[in-house]
């Protein structure tokens, strides 16, 4: 089964300044997709940036990038130049490419602040 | 406005009831999921189906049930609701395959209250 690992609980950066969360996951597969969600306070679950595991080139979405190291199973975001409305749940997510069993699955979430 | 739609948003009931949530997925998506996230909680798998068949469940308890209906539609059947069942329950869709993007696209969730 897989399973996805976000370390940080909580988090908090100035506006303006950069922050990345971490995010690690376990699997024996080798087609993948990897996602980081937003969930801001409205619960709206928001697509931030996604990678497909055979890319070896790193997501990058304007202000948000992504470090894939495949053999190290580790796929954290960065955000640049954070911003107040920044402030959201992120949630990593795994999912299968294929038609079985491919469901999402997501880590516990790290829960960013941006202050001003 | 992701395309997929839930009913009701939210809903309030009592102890030992039975509520019905509705989901229609995107135009074209063939896929619907469902997940469960209680207060302040990550997202936890229930179901999916895809094409009117189920394809794949997580941790369902015995007391949900859902069906994809041929208009693609999806209910989640929750009954002998107990208070733990308190949360906000997503319905997500996607067209899913190879050809895929596999992105899956949120509703706005239905808030279930249990008393």
């Amino acid at each position: 089964a897989q399973t996805v690992t976000q370390s940080q609980p909580e988090m908090s950066v100035q506006e303006a300044e950069t922050v990345t969360l971490s995010c690690t996951y376990d699997t024996s597969e080798n087609n993948y997709y990897l996602f980081w969600y937003k969930q801001p306070p409205s619960r709206q679950m928001i697509l931030v940036i996604r990678q497909e595991a055979y890319k070896q080139q790193n997501a990058t979405e304007n202000r948000f990038s992504v470090n894939f190291q495949k053999a190290a199973k580790s796929f954290s975001l960065k955000i640049s130049d954070s911003q107040l409305g920044d402030t959201a749940m992120y949630f990593c997510a795994f999912m299968k490419r294929g038609y079985n069993n491919n469901d999402m699955r997501f880590g516990a979430g790290t829960r960013l602040t941006v202050k001003p | 406005d992701s395309g997929v739609t839930q009913t009701p948003k939210h809903l309030i009931t009592a102890t030992g009831q039975r509520v019905t949530l509705r989901c229609s997925p995107r135009s074209g998506d063939l896929s619907v999921y469902w997940y469960q996230q209680s207060l302040d909680q990550g997202l936890q798998f229930l179901i999916q189906y895809y094409n009117g068949e189920e394809r794949a469940k997580g941790n369902i308890l015995e007391r949900f049930s859902a069906q994809q209906f041929p208009d693609l539609h999806s209910e989640l059947n929750l009954s002998s609701l107990e208070l733990g069942d308190s949360a906000l329950y997503f319905c997500a869709s996607s067209f899913t395959g190879t050809s895929g993007t596999g992105e899956l696209f949120f509703g706005e969730g239905s808030r279930l209250t249990v008393l």
